[in-house]
């Protein structure tokens, strides 16, 4: 089946430690988008990727780093860089330009800061 | 920067009922969408609808979007105990490729 999948589930991490996460999708989308989520709050903007090898920050970039080696990869690295990092995680991909069409989302990570 | 204001926060009703939600955002926009969340999951697509349109079904959804008022409607009708979720508006602006979401109107269905 496409889709996207997101890796771990949930995540661990000592302060002062870098994590991954991962995100691979199936779909031949162009673009990939990493979103943030608090409690009871809105997705915010960390990163996207319209291309391979190409990316843009978005509204909360600081803290954090992407690559774009892979069409199907999107990796996201929380550093300790990153003051308050314990949130949920999602990932998503567009066919191409986000405003001609629909987000598909993965199922998320959820990271806790010990 | 948040775009999307979503209203009601929470919204509680009986099955069967409709639920009517609100969205609100500031700027010019390409298109407007829905989506849905699920506890502890991701977000399922809904319904897009373009800045040119104003009015929009999907089976038991209907959507309305008000440009000269900045504003949309998200309607479901004859809800079910699975419409429990929460709902979020995203906006696509015109001057980049982002999709800005709002808080979300968290929908609890009562049986």
């Amino acid at each position: 089946d496409g889709g996207i999948t997101q890796s771990p589930k949930y995540l661990f991490r000592k302060e002062g430690q870098n994590v991954t996460l991962s995100c691979e999708q199936n779909l031949n989308h162009d673009a990939m988008y990493w979103y943030r989520q608090d409690p009871g709050q809105g997705l915010r903007l960390i990163y996207y990727s319209q291309i391979v090898n190409d990316f843009q920050k978005g509204d909360i970039a600081e803290g954090y780093s992407v690559s774009r080696e892979k069409k199907e990869s999107f990796p996201l690295t929380v550093t300790s860089a990153q003051k308050n990092p314990t949130a949920f995680y999602l990932c998503a991909s567009s066919i191409a330009n986000a405003n001609t069409g629909e987000l598909f989302f993965g199922e998320g990570s959820r990271l806790t800061v010990l | 920067s948040q775009q999307g204001e979503e209203d009601p926060q929470a919204l509680s009703i009986q099955e069967g009922e409709n639920a009517t939600m609100n969205c609100s955002y500031k700027t010019s926009i390409n298109n407007l969408q829905w989506y849905r969340q699920n506890s502890g999951r991701g977000l399922v697509h809904l319904i897009l609808i373009r800045s040119n349109e104003r009015e929009k079904h999907s089976g038991r959804l209907r959507v309305t979007l008000d440009t000269s008022k900045k504003s949309s409607s998200l309607l479901i009708t004859a809800s079910r105990a699975a419409d429990t979720a929460s709902y979020f508006c995203a906006t696509g602006m015109n001057r980049d490729d982002k999709i800005i979401f709002g808080k979300g109107t968290r929908l609890h269905i009562l049986p």
